[in-house]
């Protein structure tokens, strides 16, 4: 069965500053990697995802993340926060064959301060 | 374009009460839909998902039940809410396989 670690349940960082949000998996079979997002008393929203191609992916808002099978990582990076980047980040993952089930790690809180 | 709706935004119940949360999906067919609840300071954690019109798949022993009635369709229910019920509620459908999409969810507070 698969697991995520989220190591850091809260980074605190100033505005325009870099961060990296860290995540580690585990599994016995190849798998599917996500980061979701989820602002206060809100869903979460799908910010990037690595299926298959370039190990490193990138979303619309700045935000990317690299695949590294060999540490079974995929960290979460933006070179410059801004304040709109507070909330909550969940790293996921799941298996590439049978049905698809997600499994969550417990969330970063990232809390940007200006 | 492909929707999801999750109703009611909040609830607040008494222990003991019974809940009804509704889940429906719009523009796809046939999708997997999933219930998943969010304690406090904790991740998410499945409870339910469905790969079809009445089959439902338990994840975790607990005082709810999921159903499906509809294709696009997913009700999360209780007989009898327990405190320990409180959390946020979060309804998923996927398609083929990469990646869910999520409702609003419902923050659900027993007292």
């Amino acid at each position: 069965a698969q697991s995520v670690t989220q190591l850091d349940s809260q980074v605190p960082v100033f505005e325009e500053a870099p961060v990296e949000l860290r995540c580690n998996y585990s599994s016995s079979v190849s798998v599917y990697l996500f980061w979701y997002v989820q602002y206060p008393n809100q869903g979460l929203q799908l910010l990037l995802k690595y299926l298959s191609g370039s190990t490193l992916v990138e979303s619309i808002n700045g935000f990317e993340a690299e695949f590294n099978k060999s540490q079974t990582s995929f960290h979460l990076r933006k070179p410059s926060v801004h304040i709109s980047d507070t909330a909550e980040y969940f790293c996921a993952v799941s298996e590439l064959r049978g049905f698809q089930k997600l499994v969550f790690g417990t969330g970063t809180r990232l809390l940007v301060s200006p | 374009s492909q929707t999801i709706h999750q109703w009611p935004a909040t609830l607040v119940q008494p222990v003991g009460s019974p809940l009804s949360l509704e889940c429906t999906v719009e523009g796809t067919s046939n999708p997997n839909l999933y219930w998943y609840r969010q304690a406090a300071g904790r991740g998410l954690q499945l409870l339910f998902y469905s790969v079809g019109i009445g089959q439902i798949s338990s994840e975790v022993p607990q005082n709810l039940s999921a159903s499906r009635p509809q294709d696009r369709q997913f009700i999360l229910s209780s007989k009898k809410l327990l405190l320990s019920d409180s959390g946020f509620y979060l309804c998923a459908w996927s398609d083929h396989g990469d990646g869910y999409t999520f409702g609003s969810g419902t923050r659900l507070t027993v007292v």
